[in-house]
């Protein structure tokens, strides 16, 4: 168990539809990392964000938006879903968010139907 | 952009026999890390090198950091099926706080 929750586990829906995943990091880490994993596309950094501000960004769509709030806890919202954001999404966690291993939850599963 | 390049993308091996993964860097690595991944499972932490020429070892699991190839190796000696699963190499891309993933490798061990 890497300390890190992430609900919910399964999600299934329909194209068009806006749906939120959040997650918990392990206790006592700031930095809350959240990744896309595809077949086609592999493990892809989507933001990262550090004691509530966002710290990095790589290839996350406008249509997507996440957010770190004050307890910690991180959200990743998802709106106007296409059939290709079907995917594994990852959240991780670390203490200080550079130089240093990241824990990782055991993934959202979307499927847009 | 930086982007790590795994070799093999999959490997089916024979119980007892020893394997190598590599990572290469489209740039310069400041550090490198290896996690596993079980099957539709979260990524597992193993190894994370620093320094050119480093090399770290856990179990039957080594892994070797070449600053100047921009290439890292995970060796896997005796193989068992309990080391099936995903590996996947990375790194903080240059200049920014963005930790990327590479393309992976797929392990297959059997009996």
């Amino acid at each position: 168990d890497s300390g890190v929750t992430q609900t919910p586990k399964h999600l299934i829906t329909a194209t068009g539809q806006r749906v939120t995943l959040r997650c918990s990091p392990r206790s006592g880490d700031l930095s809350v990392y959240w990744y896309q994993q595809s077949l086609d596309q592999g493990l892809q950094f989507l933001i990262q964000y550090y004691n509530g501000e966002e710290r990095a960004k790589g290839n996350i769509l406008e249509r997507f938006s996440a957010q770190q709030f004050p307890d910690l806890h991180s959200e990743l919202n998802l709106s106007s879903l296409e059939l290709g954001d079907s995917a594994l999404y990852f959240c991780a966690s670390s203490l200080r968010g550079r130089d240093e291993k990241l824990f990782f939850g055991s993934g959202t599963q979307l499927s847009v139907l | 952009s930086q982007e790590l390049e795994q070799s093999p993308q999959s490997l089916i091996v024979q119980e007892g026999k020893n394997l190598t993964i590599n990572c290469t860097s489209s740039k310069t690595l400041y550090g490198l890390y290896w996690y596993k991944q079980k099957y539709g499972e979260g990524l597992i932490f193993l190894m994370m090198l620093q320094k050119g020429g480093e090399e770290k070892s856990h179990e039957k699991i080594t892994a070797k950091l070449d600053e100047k190839k921009q290439q890292s190796s995970l060796h896997i000696t005796a193989s068992q099926p309990s080391h099936a699963g995903i590996y996947l190499c990375g790194a903080e891309a240059s200049n920014t706080d963005k930790l990327i993933f590479g393309t992976g490798t797929r392990l297959q061990v059997f009996p």
